[in-house]
């Protein structure tokens, strides 16, 4: 079956930096996909990764690993407007979208 | 308008009742999308409408009917549903939804609880 495990919530402090990890399992590769999701509102698209390596987008950054079925997020200089729940989704071989349950990133003053 | 809109933002609705929900894209997609979305579960893909012709059906319930009259609107007629379809339903677009790169932009959702 096809699986995207990331952990349910993490705490992290203001102006630190935090790494969010996703691993997945799935038939094929297409792209990975992070989205940031504050309660009550839409996702909003982050990044996409396709190759592995660092995509950094100011104060985030995604990585890839194809070989190892490894993602993360990482974000700096945490703010308060960044606790949200963060998704992992992974394209596979039929282009649809598998994505995992979230990660509820809360932020302490 | 800009982005996707969904109305009713929340819906209540007994077990015996008929609604509907209506999503709208401002973006000139081609795909648009309804998800189920259930406290700390993935979201689940239900149905996936690429040029107005339905192209995925995740073994949806029946009670679940979408309808795609243009690229534009989408909308999901909901009947004798049960409590546990109470959830997030989220409505999405993309500019394809049949292969390559697919950025895919969320309306803010309807919040529906079934009693």
């Amino acid at each position: 079956g096809q699986n995207i495990d990331q952990p349910t919530e993490m705490t992290a402090t203001e102006g630190a930096i935090v790494q969010i990890n996703c691993t997945y399992q799935t038939s094929g590769f297409n792209g990975l996909f992070w989205y940031q999701q504050h309660a009550g509102e839409a996702p909003t698209f982050l990044s996409y990764n396709v190759l592995d390596g660092l995509e950094e987008k100011g104060r985030f950054s995604s990585f890839l690993s194809r070989s190892k079925g490894y993602s993360y997020l990482l974000l700096k200089e945490l703010q308060m407007k960044d606790s949200a729940s963060y998704l992992c989704a992974v394209m596979d071989s039929n282009y649809q979208l598998i994505w995992g349950a979230g990660t509820k990133l809360i932020i302490k003053p | 308008e800009t982005g996707v809109t969904q109305t009713p933002r929340h819906l209540v609705m007994g077990m015996t009742n008929k609604k509907s929900l209506k999503c709208e894209q401002h973006l000139g997609h081609n795909a648009m999308y309804w998800y189920k979305q259930s406290a700390k579960k993935p979201l689940e893909l239900m149905f996936v409408y690429s040029l107005e012709e339905r192209v995925e059906n995740n073994s949806v319930p029946s009670r679940f009917s979408p309808e795609c009259p243009n690229s534009s609107h989408l909308f999901l007629h909901l009947h004798t549903l049960q409590p546990e379809d109470s959830a997030l339903y989220l409505c999405a677009s993309s500019q394809d939804g049949t292969g390559g790169y697919n950025e895919q932009f969320f309306g803010p959702g309807t919040r529906l609880t079934v009693l």
